[in-house]
């Protein structure tokens, strides 16, 4: 079965530190895309960024970064020189084939809070 | 152009009410999904449409029914709903069901049950 972890419910950084918030997956496909999505408190969930299984180099757009590390099955997010309005809920997710379908499966998400 | 709009963005109802959830995208994704999301915790998904086709129904109960009546609209009929369906209902599109694409979603819509 696939499965995201994120163990991290709550992260609380100043601002202009850079964060890593933690993804664990777990998949027997070897074809897999892990996501990174912002939840702020209005709802909507903002695409960040996207890593294949079969991509050689890390992703980035802007100031995200994913540390793919395929061997340890793990996916972290790091934004670099946070921002107040980077506080918001974190989602990890992961597309495969789950039943015969593709599906995104989400992890439990983490909660970053950015301080002044 | 890479928005999703739902409407309405708020909706209170009873639970002997119809009532249904507008979804549109203009950016030729073929691809669309209702998700439901409760209060901190990460979104299920309830159906998929693919090319105007229902291609996937998380066995969601036959109070929620979903239309897709053309590429750009998906619709979600609710009717004789409960209080344990109140949540934020997001919508979403993907350029194709198959492979990797993101899914771009939209603002949501809070829905209350009383």
């Amino acid at each position: 079965a696939q499965k995201i972890t994120q163990t991290q419910p709550g992260m609380f950084v100043q601002e202009k530190e850079a964060v890593t918030l933690d993804c664990t997956y777990d998949t027997s496909d070897p074809s897999y895309g892990l996501f990174w999505y912002k939840q702020p408190s209005s709802g909507e969930m903002i695409f960040l960024i996207y890593q294949g299984s079969y991509d050689q180099q890390n992703a980035t757009e802007g100031r995200y970064s994913l540390n793919f590390q395929k061997a340890r099955k793990s996916a972290n997010l790091v934004i670099s020189a946070s921002q107040l309005g980077d506080s918001a809920m974190y989602f990890c997710a992961m597309r495969g084939i789950i039943q015969g379908a593709q599906k995104l499966v989400f992890g439990q998400g983490t909660r970053l809070t950015i301080n002044p | 152009d890479t928005e999703v709009t739902q409407t309405p963005k708020h909706l209170v109802m009873g639970m002997t009410n119809k009532k249904s959830l507008k979804c549109e995208q203009h950016m030729g994704h073929r691809a669309m999904y209702w998700y439901k999301q409760k209060a901190k915790k990460p979104p299920e998904l309830m159906f998929v449409y693919s090319y105007e086709k229902l291609s996937i129904n998380e066995s969601v109960p036959s109070r929620f029914s979903p239309e897709c009546p053309n590429s750009s609209l998906l619709n979600l009929h609710l009717h004789a709903l409960q209080p344990e369906d109140s949540a934020l209902y997001l919508c979403a599109s993907s350029l194709r069901l198959a492979g990797s694409y993101e899914q771009y979603f939209g603002p949501g819509t809070r829905l209350t049950v009383t």
